[in-house]
């Protein structure tokens, strides 16, 4: 069964630091992996979505790397700001290829960026 | 952004009624999803469909029923509400194909008392 981790639970850091954030998952026969951005009392947004044979995805300021024999994909946010504070979700499928296979997330990283 | 409504957006009710919420999207997206978001649980599937009249049982199904009768509409009902169903719940839709990308309604918030 596939099962993902996202570590921190939680982090703060100062306006314009680069950061990474974290998710691990145990099962490496991927279809892809989506990371997601939610804000208190929203629903989640889409962020970046990588396929299996990718191994990153840009969009601004972010990037995401993906490298399944290790389970791992990084979100890098770059020169952060304090609107970038909120939860960070990845998640992927839960079955390798089916068609709509519903995902599994992560607990998420709560990031606070202070100015 | 994608066409996303749930409704309601905000409902207190007691245990033991039955509750009904509802999806409904305007992408034309095959498959639909219900999830609960409580703290320390994270985001768990409790149905999903593939297609009209097409539904399957998720993670935590029990206590739950859905239907879809219409593309653009997915329901989730609870028969009789109980306080450990109090949550936030998730409408998500995807292709199913290609991308599979999933997108995000903006929530219903239930409190069973």
């Amino acid at each position: 069964k596939q099962e993902v981790t996202q570590i921190p639970a939680a982090l703060s850091v100062p306006e314009g630091e680069n950061l990474v954030l974290n998710c691990s998952f145990t099962d490496s026969a991927i279809y892809n992996l989506q990371w997601f951005r939610q804000d208190p009392g929203k629903g989640l947004t889409s962020l970046l979505l990588i396929q299996s044979s990718q191994r990153e995805q840009t969009s601004g300021r972010l990037n995401a790397s993906l490298d399944k024999s290790s389970g791992r994909s990084t979100l890098y946010i770059a020169a952060s700001q304090p609107g970038d504070s909120a939860t960070y979700l990845c998640a992927l499928p839960s079955g390798p290829s089916q068609a709509g296979t519903a995902l599994i997330f992560g607990k998420g990283t709560t990031l606070s960026v202070s100015s | 952004d994608a066409g996303i409504t749930q409704s309601p957006r905000h409902k207190v009710t007691e245990t033991g009624t039955p509750v009904t919420l509802r999806c409904h999207q305007t992408e034309n997206h095959r498959y639909m999803y219900w999830y609960r978001q409580d703290p320390g649980h994270g985001l768990r599937l409790i149905h999903y469909s593939y297609g009209v009249k097409d539904t399957d049982k998720g993670e935590v199904s029990d206590g739950y029923s859905v239907s879809r009768s219409k593309t653009e509409d997915f329901l989730l009902t609870l028969e009789s509400a109980t306080s450990s169903q109090t949550s936030v719940y998730f409408c998500a839709i995807s292709e199913g194909t290609g991308r599979r990308e999933l997108f995000f309604g903006e929530g219903s918030r239930l409190t069973v008392l």
